[in-house]
């Protein structure tokens, strides 16, 4: 079935880290992609998405790129901040599905 | 409400007891989900709302679990005898409608069984 797995954590960086997490895919037809934040006492949040192979998607300084060939799509910041810290969830749905498909989530945490 | 608003916030029950697990979607929102977070796993998907009407409750992890929702709008999830595995964050999610991608969610439900 469909599934996405995401790296284990928890992630622990300094300010001003680059920052990746690794997420990789399985479907069985052609998805969107997304990564989903929860920062502390919050629900989820759409951070970016990406619905096409080679699409980039990008807020808050985060970018993903949707590669095909490698079945991935991670998820990079160049210099993070205590902020970011949070649980990242990358997810996927399938082209005229219903149901969002989510990896286990990454908590990461920023020291100063 | 301008968001998902979900209640209780906790839920503290005794092993066998039932629990009513409360969703108000965000006004308009015709799609409605609920997923369950356990320690260490990811968001688990349990049940789709399309309207008052469930097509998808494929991931109910048993027949003690059941949800409703009416008037296209608040949407109560039902434990039934509730067990200590059923310990988890219930989430609920809604979304303008089937083709519209983003999902907003609720804070969540923290369900704690003795």
């Amino acid at each position: 079935g469909d599934s996405v797995t995401q790296m284990e954590g928890p992630v622990t960086l300094s300010e001003e880290a680059f920052l990746t997490i690794n997420c990789t895919y399985t479907a069985t037809g052609y998805p969107s992609l997304f990564w989903y934040v929860q920062y502390p006492g919050e629900g989820l949040q759409l951070l970016l998405k990406a619905t096409k192979a080679d699409d980039k998607g990008s807020n808050k300084g985060f970018e993903a790129t949707y590669r095909k060939e490698t079945t991935s799509f991670h998820l990079e910041k160049g210099s993070v901040q205590v902020s970011d810290s949070a649980v990242y969830f990358c997810a996927l749905i399938l082209q005229g599905a219903q149901k969002l498909v989510f990896g286990q989530g990454t908590r990461l945490t920023i020291n100063p | 409400g301008a968001g998902v608003s979900q209640s209780p916030s906790n839920k503290v029950t005794e092993k066998g007891k039932d629990v009513e697990l409360r969703c108000d979607p965000i006004s308009g929102h015709t799609a409605l989900y609920w997923y369950r977070q356990s320690l260490g796993q990811g968001l688990e998907f349990l049940i789709y709302f399309q309207g008052n009407s469930a097509p998808d409750k494929s991931g109910l992890p048993s027949d003690r679990f059941s949800a409703e929702r009416t008037g296209g709008s608040v949407s109560t999830l039902t434990i039934q005898r509730t067990q200590q595995e059923d310990s988890a964050v219930y989430l609920c999610a809604s979304r303008p409608g089937p083709t519209n991608e983003k999902l907003f969610f609720g804070s969540g439900t923290q369900l704690s069984v003795l």
